[in-house]
């Protein structure tokens, strides 16, 4: 099992453009999520889906849109991108939100650089 | 507001030096608290849950445990391959998020 594959693994960005960044998980999970990770700040949850077709607003979903058509792949498209979204983006997933199987798995994540 | 503290920032092993990080949190009704380990350039590789005050795991060097307020992780007899970002999160109340803190980072010297 590849476990939580995550592409680009680098990317760079002029400001106001926009990329998509693709997540995929092999576990059969019905649970995914975005995370950005900061200098100090540690990982704050952008968005998330409790399953194929849903998805919910984070912690800092701003400037962040996502989709989950498929149960295995979840997408986080920054519209316009701004340097304030220069950061490490970790994708995770998890069997459900149920108490003793929560724990969640994170992907190798992707090194975006906004100029 | 669900919160988690992790200290000290910073820690410095010589190998075989014994230690604990621990991790401080306020949440409404613990669901769970986890232990993450972090690789420099990698995602988090999830080492342990921990559900109810007292509650103990083990892992090779590694022992966690959970207070009421509280949970350390012991690395016993470290080694450098030991040395990463160790994070702390919790989930709480009636919500699938888990709550981070910035990480404890562990340099074990040879």
């Amino acid at each position: 099992n590849a476990g939580v594959t995550q592409t680009p693994k680098f990317r760079v960005l002029k400001t106001g453009q926009s990329m998509t960044l693709l997540c995929a998980q092999d576990m059969n999970h019905e649970y995914m999520y975005w995370y950005r990770q900061d200098p100090g700040m540690g990982l704050r949850l952008i968005h998330y889906s409790v399953g194929e077709g849903t998805t919910a607003k984070g912690e800092v979903p701003d400037g962040y849109n996502v989709s989950r058509l498929k149960k295995q792949n979840f997408l986080l498209g920054l519209e316009s991108a701004a340097p304030s979204q220069t950061s490490v983006y970790f994708c995770a997933s998890s069997y459900s939100g149920a108490r003793r199987y929560s724990e969640q798995f994170f992907g190798p994540g992707t090194r975006l650089t906004v100029l | 507001e669900d919160q988690v503290t992790q200290s000290p920032e910073a820690l410095r092993l010589q190998e075989g030096e014994s230690s604990s990080l621990n991790c401080s949190y306020t949440v409404s009704g613990l669901r769970g608290l986890f232990w993450y380990r972090q690789d420099p350039g990698k995602g988090p590789e999830f080492l342990f849950t921990l559900y109810s005050a007292g509650e103990e795991k083990e892992k090779e060097r590694l022992k966690a445990t959970l207070t009421k307020k509280e949970s350390f992780l012991h690395i016993t007899a470290p080694k450098p391959e030991d040395s990463a970002t160790y994070l702390c999160a919790v989930q709480g109340g009636a919500t699938n998020k888990l709550i981070f803190g910035t990480g404890t980072l562990l340099a074990v010297q040879p």
